[in-house]
């Protein structure tokens, strides 16, 4: 079946560092990758999303690339804040489908 | 509405209690989701509406979850005879008609707790 991998967390980072934030699925066809982001509080938001290979999903200062030969979809920011401080989750939605498959979510905390 | 509301915020069932939990869609929104969320986990999909058509309803975990959505717009998901297990955030999300490739838009759910 159709599955996420996500890096464990929790992932904890000084203001203006490096983000990375692994993610690798499984899954037939040609899904759609998403990240969301829950911040506390808060229902989960659509942060970024790609629908087919090397397509590069970008928000926020956040970018991801569709990695189909790895079967990735990596989470990257240049320079984290401390509002970026949440759960971030890497998701699919397989071909035609409506509904998602997440993966268990990495949190995030930035340092001042 | 401007987003998509849950309620209760917060529930406390005594086991073997039925509890019914209610999300209102964004107005409009054909498709509507609902997921489990157990502590420290990612969403886990139960059911699917569109309209008032129950499309999916293949991640319920038994026959003690019901979910309706009679007039197209508000659902319920009910939970007969709560067990511990039971005790989850449940979400509730609505689509437009691009569905997800337009993502969801979450409401900020229920937290269950069975004692």
């Amino acid at each position: 079946g159709n599955s996420v991998t996500q890096m464990e967390g929790p992932v904890t980072l000084s203001e203006e560092a490096f983000l990375t934030i692994n993610c690798t699925y499984t899954a037939t066809g040609y899904p759609s990758l998403f990240w969301y982001v829950q911040y506390p509080g808060e229902g989960l938001q659509l942060l970024l999303k790609a629908t087919k290979a090397d397509d590069k999903g970008s928000n926020k200062g956040f970018e991801a690339t569709y990695r189909k030969e790895t079967t990735s979809f990596h989470l990257e920011k240049g320079s984290v804040q401390v509002s970026d401080s949440a759960v971030y989750f890497c998701a699919l939605s397989a071909t035609g489908g409506q509904n998602f498959v997440f993966g268990p979510g990495t949190r995030l905390s930035v340092l001042p | 509405g401007a987003g998509v509301s849950q309620s209760p915020r917060y529930k406390v069932a005594k086991r073997g209690q039925d509890v019914a939990l209610r999300c209102d869609p964004i107005s409009g929104h054909v498709s509507l989701f609902w997921y489990q969320q157990a502590l420290g986990q990612g969403p886990e999909f139960l059911t699917y509406f569109q309209n008032e058509a129950q499309l999916d309803k293949s991640g319920l975990p038994s026959d003690r979850f019901f979910a309706e959505r009679p007039e197209g717009s508000v659902s319920t998901l009910k939970i007969q005879r709560t067990q511990q297990e039971d005790s989850a955030v449940y979400l509730c999300a609505s689509s437009g008609r691009q569905g997800v490739i337009g993502g969801y838009t979450f409401g900020s759910g229920t937290r269950l707790t069975v004692v």
